[in-house]
């Protein structure tokens, strides 16, 4: 089964930028993953931000974006609020199957 | 509004059996696939199975294919995850998802989870 694999822990100052990758252990990441990332905050459900590489939800603030950066996905946050300290996971699907990254942590600090 | 409440959860003995069921609202619940994760403590999130509209069509992970079985009621809008020869490993928060189309294994919309817990 493949790996995705993600960064275990990020921090950003508030008003600051950060980018998180996600990575297939099969290769580079494309369209055909169908790139997912969700938000989850303690003791709540996870939540989808961003869908097939770039879409955005409704809820999803402007300040998150979603891209393929060289070989992997990428979730952009510019100007970090500290409402955004939280768990963020990545989804790619492998022939329909899905597969979650470890997850990051990301620490508005 | 999409709405998910998952019940079942609870605690079973090693070996054990237990049914999973999810109540949907809020959408077309007969154009949707719909999906189930769970969640270990303090662990990441791991995808488990989904199913198509007309129920024909499943996908499991490979950690639990030949234990699990789902399937869906369309006269009740529900989902269920029938879950046989448990081990301590399943022990996690089970959510049931909407997944983003007819034809999408991947889960979009989430309920609050219900627990299951593993144990002697």
């Amino acid at each position: 089964q493949a790996v995705v694999t993600q960064e275990p822990s990020l921090t950003v100052s508030p008003g600051g930028a950060v980018t998180l990758t996600c990575g297939s252990s099969t290769g580079a990441v494309t369209s055909g993953h169908y790139p997912y990332w969700f938000q989850q905050k303690p003791g709540q459900a996870p939540r989808t931000l961003i869908y097939d590489i770039s879409n955005k939800n409704s809820w999803t603030p402007a300040r998150f974006s979603g891209s393929l950066l060289g070989d992997k996905a990428a979730l952009t946050l510019s100007g970090a609020q500290p409402e955004d300290e939280a768990d963020y996971y990545c989804l790619l699907a492998f022939s329909g199957t899905p597969v979650f990254g470890g997850g990051t942590k990301l620490t508005v600090l | 509004e999409v709405q998910l409440l998952e019940s079942g959860g609870g605690l079973v003995q090693p070996g054990g059996s237990l049914r999973l069921s999810c109540a949907a609202s809020g959408f077309i619940f007969n154009n949707y696939g719909m999906s189930w994760v769970r969640q270990a403590p303090g662990k990441g999130l791991e995808w488990v199975s989904a199913i198509f509209p007309s129920g024909g069509r499943t996908w499991y992970a490979d950690s639990v294919k030949g234990r699990f079985t789902i399937s869906r009621d369309s006269s009740r809008n529900t989902v269920y995850l029938q879950m046989s020869s448990l081990r301590a490993e399943d022990t996690a928060l089970y959510y049931c998802a909407k997944n983003r189309g007819p034809a999408a294994t991947i889960p979009d919309s989430w309920g609050q989870g219900t627990l299951v817990t593993v144990s002697s």
